[in-house]
């Protein structure tokens, strides 16, 4: 079965702290790994998309990497501002349609 | 340009109670989906929309679950009977092309049925 597990659950950093989210998974023919971000009360955000192993792509303090089991979405140096749920997303081919399968999400906190 | 919009974005019922849920995608954006959040669970998909056909609505949970997208704009989701288990958040997102995939999302719609 299809499947997408983040870690960690939670994760608090001081500003400047630089650190790691993770993204594992088990999709039958993956199309994409999508990253997004979650504010409290909004609809998830699209950061990135990888599509294939060794692909890394890179917005301000954020950068995506992919390997053919798991995705890491590098923080460098937070700020408060990035505090927010960070939920990944692979998207499965079965047949002609395509799926976003998300995990849990990671809840991050950056104090000042 | 605006975004994608949801109404409305809380709506508590009753058991048994008939809700109609509400999205509008960015305009010009064929594809349409809509997406589930259970507390404590991770988002699930419903369908997709492909203007005002269904592509794909194997996430549809049952059939008192009934969504339309007449003339492939705004589409609704209607819930009929709903039950205690259809509490969440429902998110639709919409996105230009099926092959990008990048989807842009709603704020959301939070039902609670009780």
């Amino acid at each position: 079965e299809d499947q997408v597990t983040q870690s960690p659950e939670a994760l608090r950093l001081q500003e400047g702290e630089s650190s790691s989210l993770n993204c594992s998974y088990t999709v039958s023919g993956l199309r994409g790994l999508f990253w997004y971000r979650q504010d409290p009360g909004k609809g998830p955000e699209f950061l990135f998309t990888l599509y294939s192993a060794g692909e890394e792509k890179e917005k301000e303090r954020l950068k995506a990497t992919l390997t053919k089991k798991e995705s890491f979405l590098h923080i460098t140096a937070p700020k408060p501002e990035d505090s927010a749920t960070y939920l990944c997303a692979a998207m499965n081919e079965a047949g002609n349609n395509r799926k976003l399968i998300w995990g849990l999400g990671t809840s991050l906190a950056v104090n000042p | 340009e605006a975004g994608v919009t949801q109404f409305p974005s809380h709506s508590v019922i009753e058991k048994g109670q008939t809700v109609t849920l509400r999205c509008d995608p960015i305009s010009g954006h064929d594809n349409l989906y809509w997406y589930r959040r259970v507390m404590g669970k991770e988002i699930k998909f419903l369908l997709h929309f492909v203007k005002e056909s269904k592509q794909d609505e194997s996430g549809m949970p049952n059939n008192r679950f009934l969504a339309e997208r007449t003339g492939g704009t705004y589409s609704t989701l209607k819930v009929q009977p709903a039950e205690l288990e259809d509490s969440g958040v429902y998110f639709c997102a919409s996105s230009l092309r099926t092959i990008t995939y990048e989807q842009y999302f709603g704020p959301g719609t939070r039902l609670t049925v009780t």
